[in-house]
């Protein structure tokens, strides 16, 4: 079956510009989640949905920063008035739950990645 | 979130088998331990993922002693297509089910 799409492959914008991240998830996995890769760095956490709510924002960096996932499947990250330190990869992941029970977590799946570069 | 240690990178050569240790002190009770692979420009990938003693699957092992305070993921006999960066997960007490902290991970670099 498909993996987990993301849309655009590539992204370059004007600082000030708000931008639109889409993720396409595995069909049947309730959970969702948003990294970002800055160059050489590890992934930093930004937010995860069950079903269509997010029980944890606290990753979102700033409040230009903000995602939205409707009909538990596709999910939409949204970056106002983009700065260049937004500049980085942001990956999405999907699993089939968050994990029954605390301590076990559900393998992710990740997708391509969008390459967001603010100029 | 628990936070995790890791070398920042190892060198092998083709066919020797690769050791990487994870040190966890803060793991929780519950906790698993996970381990991603990733290739450059690829989002990271699933490997293995253990609670105690060892875990073996088809592309790696994971070793925990008992006081699993710290993990080993073994390759064996790398390839060159083994290269890549290596994330060891551990949720840590007070986690948000859901959020995983990646850190840097360790830069597997085999040589021919």
């Amino acid at each position: 079956g498909a993996g987990v799409s993301q849309s655009p492959s590539n992204k370059v914008t004007e600082k000030g510009k708000d931008v639109e991240l889409r993720c396409d998830p595995i069909s049947g996995h309730t959970a969702l989640y948003w990294y970002r890769q800055s160059l050489g760095q590890g992934l930093e956490f930004l937010i995860y949905f069950q079903g269509n709510s997010a029980p944890d924002k606290s990753g979102l960096p700033s409040d230009r920063f903000s995602a939205e996932r409707t009909g538990g499947s596709v999910s939409t990250l949204t970056i106002q008035r983009t700065q260049q330190e937004d500049s980085a990869v942001y990956l999405c992941a999907s699993s089939v739950a968050t994990g029954t029970k605390r301590g076990y977590q559900e393998t992710q799946y990740f997708g391509p990645g969008t390459r967001l570069l603010v100029l | 979130l628990a936070k995790t240690t890791q070398p920042i990178s190892m060198d092998s050569y083709e066919g020797q088998e690769v050791n990487i240790t994870c040190s966890h002190n803060n793991i929780a009770t519950n906790d698993y331990i996970t381990w991603y692979q990733q290739f450059p420009s690829q989002g990271p990938r699933f490997i293995i993922q253990g609670y105690k003693t060892k875990v073996t699957n088809e592309v790696a092992s994971l070793f925990i002693p008992a006081d699993r305070k710290s993990s080993t993921l073994s390759l064996p006999r790398v390839s060159l297509s083994d290269t890549a960066v290596y994330y060891c997960l551990v949720p840590g007490r007070g986690s948000t089910l859901g959020r995983l902290y990646f850190g840097r991970g360790t830069q597997l670099t085999v040589w021919p």
